[in-house]
């Protein structure tokens, strides 16, 4: 079946350290998304990309960086620089603009 | 530019009774208007979508909602709730610049009583 993958599941996270979270999708689609989620604060966007090797800050990218080398993939790596990476984080993707997309089921990260 | 206020973070209903979550937006554009719908520890699941055509639109698990444009609203209604609804519901509005980014409501943890 097509979907989205996020990998791992659960992540824990030292201070100083950078931590790189995985989506997969086989849905042949050109748009992907990341998502912060916060408790009471609705989805955020971190990053979009509508194109392989092309991607733009979202509304709360600091901290944050990604890269799409293949359609199929958009990582995520939280750096050390954000002070405050204890969140859900979702990735999702769509086939063009205007239609709706689709979400994985998400990745859990805390600190140590 | 766009943005979505969901009235109401909490609702709770007797099962077998409506369901109504209030959903306003503001846009400069024609919106595409979106109700997804968030289990605990899972992702989004899109329910419906509005994007031209008819106001009234019908999506999965018997959910439905009404495009009021006079009224910039774009609630979602069941007739008769059931445990299962129990989750949490995200309204959204397409961002008009054309890149298929999405504006998020804060969204409405929906309650079912027995």
């Amino acid at each position: 079946d097509g979907g989205i993958t996020q990998s791992p599941k659960y992540l824990f996270r030292k201070e100083g350290q950078n931590v790189t979270l995985s989506c997969e999708q086989n849905l042949n689609h050109d748009a992907m998304y990341w998502y912060r989620q916060d408790p009471g604060q609705g989805l955020r966007l971190i990053y979009y990309s509508q194109i392989v090797n092309d991607f733009q800050k979202g509304d709360i990218a600091e901290g944050y960086s990604v890269s799409r080398e293949k359609k199929e993939s958009f990582p995520l790596t939280v750096t050390s620089a954000q002070k405050n990476p204890t969140a859900f984080y979702l990735c999702a993707s769509s086939v063009r603009y205007n239609q709706p997309q689709h979400f994985g089921d998400g990745t859990r990260l805390s600190i140590l | 530019a766009q943005s979505v206020t969901q009235l109401g973070s909490h609702v709770s209903v007797s099962e077998g009774a409506l369901v109504l979550l209030r959903c306003n937006y503001s846009s400069s554009v024609p919106p595409y208007l979106f109700w997804y719908v968030q289990y605990p520890n899972q992702g989004l699941q899109l329910l419906l979508k509005y994007t031209t055509g008819a106001t009234l639109v019908k999506g999965i698990n018997g959910f439905e909602a009404e495009f009021k444009k006079s009224e910039t609203s774009f609630h979602l209604t069941k007739p008769s709730a059931h445990m299962s609804d129990a989750a949490e519901y995200f309204c959204a509005v397409s961002d008009s610049s054309n890149t298929g980014k999405l504006i998020f409501g804060q969204g409405t943890t929906l309650q079912v009583k027995p």
